[in-house]
């Protein structure tokens, strides 16, 4: 069994580019959860995928957007980048919807610049 | 009435000393109140979790202690080792609409050899 995934490990962007974030899910999970953590904060979390539709957000833009595909991998969106989108991003996946265990992924640093 | 307050922002513990991480809620509807523990460049791991139907739960060196009344929670490490250094997250979610955790700002936690 394999653990959460993300790709890549870090990036530059430059502001008001766009940006592709990866994950793939713990075997077996169909939820996947994304979170943004600011140097020095807790996660905050963005939204959540439940079988490739959006089933929750938190307070963050349209900009920030999402898929899941079959497979339950996931990607991460973030279009028109501004300074403070300079986070570490994570994702976690669950077995299911409801389940309160998630167990994440080592993060994507993302810096823009 | 989302937020999950954590105190202390850093701790520094001697070695074999006794870790306490607090944290406090306001949202009676949160019933799951989980532990994180993070490493520099990995993502949060679960760490302990507990329900408010209990008032304390112990695995290992690590014990919540949960008073509802109070809404507060806290993390004890026992014995606390080099290799606990780390930051901690508490953090709470709620059973309906249960897809969204809350997570506190966090406690860097450093043990003297």
């Amino acid at each position: 069994e394999t653990g959460v995934t993300q790709s890549p490990t870090h990036l530059i962007k430059t502001r008001g580019q766009q940006v592709t974030l990866r994950c793939s899910s713990q075997s077996g999970h169909n939820t996947v959860s994304w979170y943004q953590q600011a140097l020095g904060q807790g996660p905050q979390f963005i939204f959540q995928y439940y079988r490739e539709e959006e089933n929750g957000r938190g307070n963050f833009p349209p900009r920030f957007s999402g898929l899941q595909f079959p497979n339950y991998s996931s990607e991460l969106n973030v279009n028109a980048l501004e300074l403070d989108d300079s986070a570490l991003y994570l994702c976690a996946s669950s077995l299911l919807a409801g389940s309160h265990e998630q167990y994440f992924g080592p993060g994507t640093r993302l810096t823009v610049t | 009435q989302q937020q999950v307050k954590q105190s202390p922002q850093s701790l520094i513990v001697q070695k074999g000393g006794i870790s306490i991480i607090n944290c406090a809620y306001e949202n009676t509807a949160f019933d799951y109140f989980p532990w994180y523990q993070q490493f520099p460049g990995k993502g949060p791991a679960l760490l302990i979790a507990i329900r408010p139907d209990v008032s304390e739960k112990k695995e290992g060196r690590f014990t919540i202690s949960f008073n509802k009344s109070a809404k507060q929670f806290s993390l004890h490490i026992m014995d606390s080792q080099p290799g606990d250094s780390a930051t901690y997250f508490c953090a709470a979610k709620a059973d309906t609409g249960g897809f969204k955790t809350i997570f506190g700002a966090g406690t860097r936690l450093f043990v003297k050899a």
